[in-house]
């Protein structure tokens, strides 16, 4: 079936402005993540969501940052009043966490969304 | 903070040459993975070990882990240009947090 997808692949925004990021996990997954990626660093988890369990939200850096998932499936980031440090490359995934899968799942990666803030 | 680190940051090697990365992590796990990552974009998975595992392999990918030293290595044998990408572990706890915790990854070069 189709992979994770993202969107938009690149976004441009001005300093103060809101921001909606877009993922549609692979079908059936139960798990979704949100992680950002900062220019040559690596992966900084934001956000996880699994079934209708309570989100954990341990990740994200400010109160300017939420994120829903709706139905199970679809999830939507945002951004509120955008800050240049928040331009990053923000990367979805999703896996299938049942109760035979390992811990923390294979997750399987979208394209991932490039945010620049001006 | 990242719980993973992987050495070394860059490495440069020629077609052929075997690439060999690792990572060390400061806690206890359920599993280690290993990731690749092409032109900053989205990551594939390439191989799990699980905690009571020491040594997996994957084609021309062999993964290692010992518990002891909170360590693992990646290694890459006969490499081709194509394997030039990011290379990242991820470990997985066994309570807590379900999301991986990434290292900051190693850069891999393969010169044709």
């Amino acid at each position: 079936g189709a992979g994770v997808s993202q969107s938009p692949s690149n976004k441009v925004t001005e300093k103060g402005k809101d921001v909606e990021l877009r993922c549609d996990p692979i079908s059936g997954h139960t798990a979704l993540y949100w992680y950002r990626q900062s220019l040559g660093q690596g992966l900084e988890f934001l956000i996880y969501f699994q079934g209708n369990s309570a989100p954990d939200k341990s990740g994200l850096p400010s109160d300017r940052f939420s994120a829903e998932r709706t139905g199970g499936s679809v999830s939507t980031l945002t951004i509120q009043r955008t800050q240049q440090e928040d331009s990053a490359v923000y990367l979805c995934a999703s896996s299938s966490l049942s109760v035979a899968a390992p811990a923390g799942g294979t997750q399987y990666f979208g394209p991932g969304t490039r945010l620049t803030v001006l | 903070s990242q719980q993973g680190e992987e050495d070394p940051q860059a490495l440069s090697i020629q077609e052929g040459e075997n690439a060999t990365m690792n990572c060390s992590y400061k806690t206890s796990i359920n599993n280690l993975q290993w990731y690749r990552q092409n032109s900053g974009r989205g990551l594939v998975h390439l191989i799990l070990i699980r905690s009571n595992e020491r040594e997996k392999h994957s084609g021309r990918l062999r993964v290692t882990l010992d518990t002891s030293k909170k360590s693992s290595s990646l290694l890459i044998t006969a490499s081709r240009a194509a394997d030039t990408a990011s290379y990242f572990c991820a470990t997985a706890r066994d309570t807590g947090r379900r999301a991986l915790t990434f290292g900051s990854g190693t850069r891999l070069q393969v010169q044709p």
